[in-house]
């Protein structure tokens, strides 16, 4: 596609339930990267994926927060009984390789509540 | 530890005074200082690459240079549509950027 592609834009969800959120990466990009921003604050590395394999998943802030890549495309970061500090918004990014320009989705604004 | 710094948090310009924004930064061998420039509700736009001290890039009303332990965003006549959060990022280990907390401009007519 002509850019990262994410979904869904908005999601509000209930304490204790489970989200998945969706990341389509532009096309040809090896790399995939999950990033978190909550309100007012910076942007914080969650995930990174070369290809299928994440070499560097020191980022998940515990082991509610997984995610997968599948075909070296699609990326879905899965949280697990939601809590209400988790509500922030999940930005996936993606490029070509190491050393290269890393594109931005607009992100998934997660709300718990 | 790599680690980025940006300066101001928050500036405030009236439309045509030039500034420039700080990114200070530490990192055991530089392989790339990146800009962003974010909009509210929007996701990171990219703005420059900067690999080695003494490199400078342009674009409209913005150049970016690097020194071997800050870079600068000079915006020279700032427009009202120039208001945005600029981020300044480290290419760290695994490709992964390392951000700063961001500065927040805002250009007022």
């Amino acid at each position: 596609g002509a850019g990262v592609s994410q979904s869904p834009s908005n999601k509000v969800t209930e304490k204790g339930k489970d989200v998945e959120l969706r990341c389509d990466p532009i096309s040809g990009h090896t790399a995939l990267y999950w990033y978190r921003q909550s309100l007012g604050q910076g942007l914080e590395f969650l995930i990174y994926f070369q290809g299928n394999s994440a070499p560097d998943k020191s980022g998940l802030p515990s082991d509610r927060f997984s995610a997968e890549r599948t075909g070296g495309s699609v990326s879905t970061l899965t949280i697990q009984r939601t809590q209400q500090e988790d509500s922030a918004v999940y930005l996936c990014a993606s490029s070509l390789g190491q050393g290269n320009t890393i594109y931005f989705g607009e992100g998934s604004w997660l709300t718990v509540v | 530890e790599d680690q980025v710094t940006q300066s101001p948090e928050a500036l405030r310009l009236q439309e045509g005074e030039s500034s420039s924004l700080n990114c200070s930064y530490t990192v055991s061998g530089l392989r790339g200082l990146f800009w962003y420039r974010q909009d509210p509700g929007k996701g990171p736009e990219f703005l420059f690459t900067l690999y080695s001290a003494g490199e400078e890039k342009e674009k409209e009303r913005l150049k970016a240079t690097l020194t071997k332990k800050e870079s600068f965003l000079h915006i020279t006549a700032p427009k009202p549509e120039d208001s945005a959060t600029y981020l300044c990022a480290l290419l760290g280990g695994y490709n992964k950027l390392i951000f700063g907390a961001g500065t927040r401009l805002a250009v007022h007519p």
